[in-house]
């Protein structure tokens, strides 16, 4: 079947660095998404990853295995505006009624 | 270029009523998908449309149900509303379609169902 893990919560501190991880299980796998979500906002996109290996977007870097259905996203430098909920999401496979699945989402807490 | 766009942002209605969601998609977005948020579900996709045509639909009963336009501005009706159906309902837009690319999501419209 199609499934996500990610933590539930998580807080760090400002300036610090937090990686939040993302365990899936899809058949077929063609890419996963990072998004963050504000309270009270729509989700925006943070990464795309296809091919295994990091890749880095100014603070945000986002990493992927294939081979061990696991992704990370690494946030560096960390601002209090980085409190959020950070999705991970996969294309479901070809058997699956739904196109995209969702994990739950992580909280990130930023404290002083 | 402007967002994604959605009316209308807070609704409310009682049980056994039905609604009209609106989404306007970025300009030259083919694809318009829609999801419902809750705290207890998380982000699940309902269905999407890409030039007027379903490509496809999650698992929700047939209460829900879409369309698009031909400027593919995007409408879901959901009908005989339940308490459970109370959630954030999002659409996304996008070049390609769900899956394969970029979803640019709007602001969402929050349902009550008292």
């Amino acid at each position: 079947g199609q499934n996500i893990d990610q933590p539930t919560e998580m807080t760090a501190t400002e300036g610090a660095i937090v990686q939040i991880n993302c365990t899936y299980q899809t058949s077929g796998f063609n890419g996963l998404f990072w998004y963050q979500q504000h309270a009270g906002e729509a989700p925006t996109f943070l990464s795309y990853n296809v091919l295994d290996g990091l890749e880095e977007k100014g603070r945000f870097s986002s990493f992927l295995s294939r081979s061990k259905g696991y992704s990370y996203l690494l946030l560096k430098e960390l601002q209090m505006k980085d409190s959020a909920s950070y999705l991970c999401a996969v294309p479901a496979g070809y058997s699956s009624a739904s196109k995209i699945i969702f994990g739950s989402g992580t909280r990130l807490s930023i404290r002083p | 270029k402007a967002g994604v766009t959605q009316t209308p942002r807070y609704l409310i209605k009682t049980r056994g009523q039905q609604v009209t969601l609106s989404c306007s998609p970025i300009s030259g977005h083919r694809s318009v998908s829609w999801y419902q948020q809750t705290p207890g579900q998380g982000l699940q996709f309902l269905f999407e449309y890409f030039s007027e045509t379903q490509r496809n639909k999650g698992n929700f009963p047939g209460r829900f149900s879409g369309r698009q336009f031909s400027n593919s501005r995007s409408e879901m009706n959901v009908s005989t509303l339940e308490l459970g159906d109370s959630a954030l309902y999002l659409c996304a837009s996008s070049l390609a379609g769900v899956g394969t690319d970029t979803q640019y999501f709007g602001p969402g419209t929050r349902l009550t169902v008292l």
